[in-house]
């Protein structure tokens, strides 16, 4: 079965970074776009990023763009957001998803929760 | 950025129909599909329409969706204690080149 597991959040001060990984398992991991998505604490979803199958595009929203970098290895069936110059509107639980089809997350991890705080 | 126009809450009673809707524009839902996500309490969001009007395998068909227009909604019918969550609806958005969510609507049943 489809599974993704992120690993990486924590605690850290602003300005600070951090680095989150997705471990995916049950599919053919090259064959799919991965995203990110960020639900901030009582509130909606907001997507981050995302990353074509082989690697080669990338996409940002405006909130990240400049500070996030989304990255994947293939060979390792994972998936990673590193996250540079954090804000303490950068706090929330970070989500990766499969992405068959222009936003049609099918498989959502558990999430990892990140706290930009002092 | 901006999000899909959703209603905060939504409430019905057991065996009721309720629908959701959910309003953007020609760069999202007028030109792109619309899903719709269920997140239950403490649980990530899980999809549960696609492509307007599709259900996964697993989901019972008292779920429906529908689009028309920059418009969409989420009709839940014969609506159960379990149904109580929160539901987005998300829709590609070529300004934005990537996906854009709805607020959410918190749906209670009473």
């Amino acid at each position: 079965q489809v599974q993704l597991v992120e690993s990486g959040g924590g605690l850290v001060k602003p300005g600070g970074s951090l680095r989150l990984s997705c471990a995916a398992s049950g599919f053919t991991f090259s064959d799919y776009y991965m995203s990110w998505i960020r639900q901030t604490p009582g509130k909606g979803l907001e997507w981050v990023s995302y990353i074509s199958s082989n690697g080669f595009s990338r996409y940002y929203a405006d909130s990240v763009k400049g500070r996030f970098t989304i990255s994947r290895d293939n060979a390792k069936n994972s998936l990673y957001l590193q996250m540079n110059s954090l804000r303490a509107e950068d706090t929330a639980v970070y989500y990766c998803a499969r992405d068959p089809n222009y936003g049609e997350l099918d498989y959502w991890g558990q999430g990892t929760l990140v706290t930009v705080s002092s | 950025q901006s999000v899909l126009t959703q209603p905060p809450s939504a409430s019905g009673t057991p065996g009721q129909k309720i629908t959701i809707s959910c309003s953007g524009s020609s760069s999202n839902i007028g030109s792109n599909y619309v899903h719709w996500y269920q997140q239950l309490p403490g649980t990530a969001p899980k999809l549960l329409i696609y492509r307007n009007n599709q259900r996964p395998s697993e989901v019972p068909d008292r779920f429906s969706g529908s689009k028309s227009g920059t418009s969409a909604s989420l009709a839940i019918s014969g609506l159960r204690s379990e149904d109580e969550a929160n539901y987005y609806c998300a829709g590609w958005d070529d300004s934005l080149s990537g996906p854009l969510f709805g607020g959410g609507t918190k749906l209670t049943v009473l």
